[in-house]
């Protein structure tokens, strides 16, 4: 079945560090590919996302490229904030009719100044 | 808009009581789904509705039912409490389902312990 795999965590940086949150899948169509964060105490808001092979999403400094060769979609940011503790989900749609989301077991981040 | 809200925000329940979990959105989605939230599991999907008067089961739909008679309603009824259903509940809400890169609307979530 389809599924998708994070790095464990927590992971603890310093403020201003380099981030990377490893994320692969298996699936066995074309998925959409996502990155969800949850702040504490908070539900999950969509971070960005990428709908086909090559595409990079981004927003607020984060960046994902969907790679179709490596079944990957790495999450990146090259300085982060105290603001983005919080926990990251890699997660995953197929097209062609109602598919539930597939969630990675979801990525602690911890930012300490 | 209030997006997707839901009630309460913490509950404890005794085994062998039942409940209501309350997922309400205002955005017109057709999509609405149940999860879970367990440690070092992420999100498990319970329930999910494709319309009003249409639901299908998740991934763990023991002890969960649910009904869909308007598109902005989803509730999520727990029968028989048990402590195996401890957890937080989120509700979430999409325009078309997992059609092409739809985003997911998530509530707050619902803290659930039972004892």
């Amino acid at each position: 079945g389809d599924s998708v795999t994070q790095m464990e965590g927590p992971v603890t940086l310093s403020e201003e560090a380099f981030l990377t949150i490893n994320c692969t899948y298996t699936a066995t169509g074309y998925p959409s590919l996502f990155w969800y964060v949850q702040y504490p105490g908070e539900g999950l808001q969509l971070l960005l996302k990428a709908t086909k092979a090559d595409d990079k999403g981004s927003n607020k400094g984060f960046e994902a490229t969907y790679r179709k060769e490596t079944t990957s979609f790495h999450l990146e940011k090259g300085s982060v904030q105290v603001s983005d503790s919080a926990v990251y989900f890699c997660a995953l749609t197929l097209s062609g009719g109602y598919q539930k989301v597939t969630f990675g077991t979801g990525t602690k981040l911890q930012v300490i100044p | 808009n209030a997006g997707v809200t839901q009630t309460p925000k913490f509950q404890v329940l005794k085994t062998g009581q039942s409940m209501t979990l309350q997922c309400a959105q205002d955005m017109n989605h057709e999509y609405m789904s149940w999860y879970r939230q367990d440690p070092g599991m992420g999100l498990r999907l319970i329930h999910y509705s494709v319309g009003a008067g249409i639901t299908d089961q998740g991934e763990v739909p023991n002890g969960y039912n649910v009904s869909r008679s308007t598109t902005e309603d989803f509730p999520l009824r727990l029968l028989s409490a048990a402590p195996s259903q401890t957890s937080v509940y989120f509700c979430a809400s999409s325009e078309e389902g997992g059609r092409g890169g739809e985003t997911q609307y998530f509530g707050p979530g619902t803290r659930l312990l039972v004892l």
